[in-house]
């Protein structure tokens, strides 16, 4: 079992560009989740997937959007990169949500210069 | 307003000088607390789930409590490599939806 996994670990985009974060779980959740840390602020929620076809905003959704493709994958989209937005980006997966702890992949570290 | 508050920021300790780590909550409806151990360049990794005040889970060297207002993460003799950032979660349950509250984590630093 590879857990969760992200794609890419690692990426630099301009002021503008658009992108797309993959993750992809193999444990069968019902759950998924995209975060953003940054220092001193804690992982903060910004969309999450509650069950595969549905999507609902964390605390912190501007500028992004998401896409549960099927049970397995959820992905998130910058569709026009800013500063702000600057980040170590993590995926978890829940296998209920209610309550459950959470598995999380390696990180995606974003800079948009 | 939901809030987890985690302390201290930092602990440096010696190997073998136990300590507590604090996570005080302020959450209504509060479903479960959760504690998360983060290497750096990694994803946080799942210790323990507390559910109800009074809950204690041990393994190896922690030990996690819970209180109606605070959990404490307990570290016994510790070693060097129990370094990392340890992250404190609660789930909530807000207007009949459910949002995870992470802590901004206390690093650790265990020297030889």
């Amino acid at each position: 079992n590879a857990g969760v996994t992200q794609t890419p670990k690692f990426q630099v985009l301009k002021t503008g560009q658009s992108m797309t974060l993959q993750c992809a779980q193999d444990m069968n959740h019902n759950s998924m989740y995209w975060y953003r840390q940054d220092p001193g602020m804690g992982l903060r929620l910004i969309y999450y997937s509650a069950s595969e076809g549905t999507t609902d905003k964390g605390e912190v959704p501007n500028g992004y959007n998401v896409s549960r493709l099927n049970k397995r994958e959820f992905s998130l989209r910058l569709e026009s990169a800013a500063p702000s937005q600057t980040s170590v980006y993590f995926c978890a997966s829940t296998e209920t949500g209610d309550p459950d702890e959470q598995y999380f992949g390696p990180g995606t570290r974003l800079t948009v210069t | 307003e939901d809030q987890v508050t985690q302390s201290p920021e930092a602990l440096r300790l010696q190997e073998g000088e136990s300590s507590s780590l604090n996570c005080s909550y302020t959450v209504s409806g509060l479903r479960g607390l959760f504690w998360y151990r983060q290497d750096p360049g990694k994803g946080p990794e799942f210790l323990f789930t507390l559910y109800s005040a009074g809950e204690e889970k041990e393994k190896e060297r922690l030990k996690a409590t819970l209180t109606k207002k605070e959990s404490f993460l307990h570290i016994t003799a510790p070693k060097p490599e129990d370094s990392a950032t340890y992250l404190c979660a609660v789930q909530a349950t807000t207007s009949g939806t459910y949002k995870y509250i992470f802590g901004t984590g206390t690093r650790l630093k265990v020297l030889a």
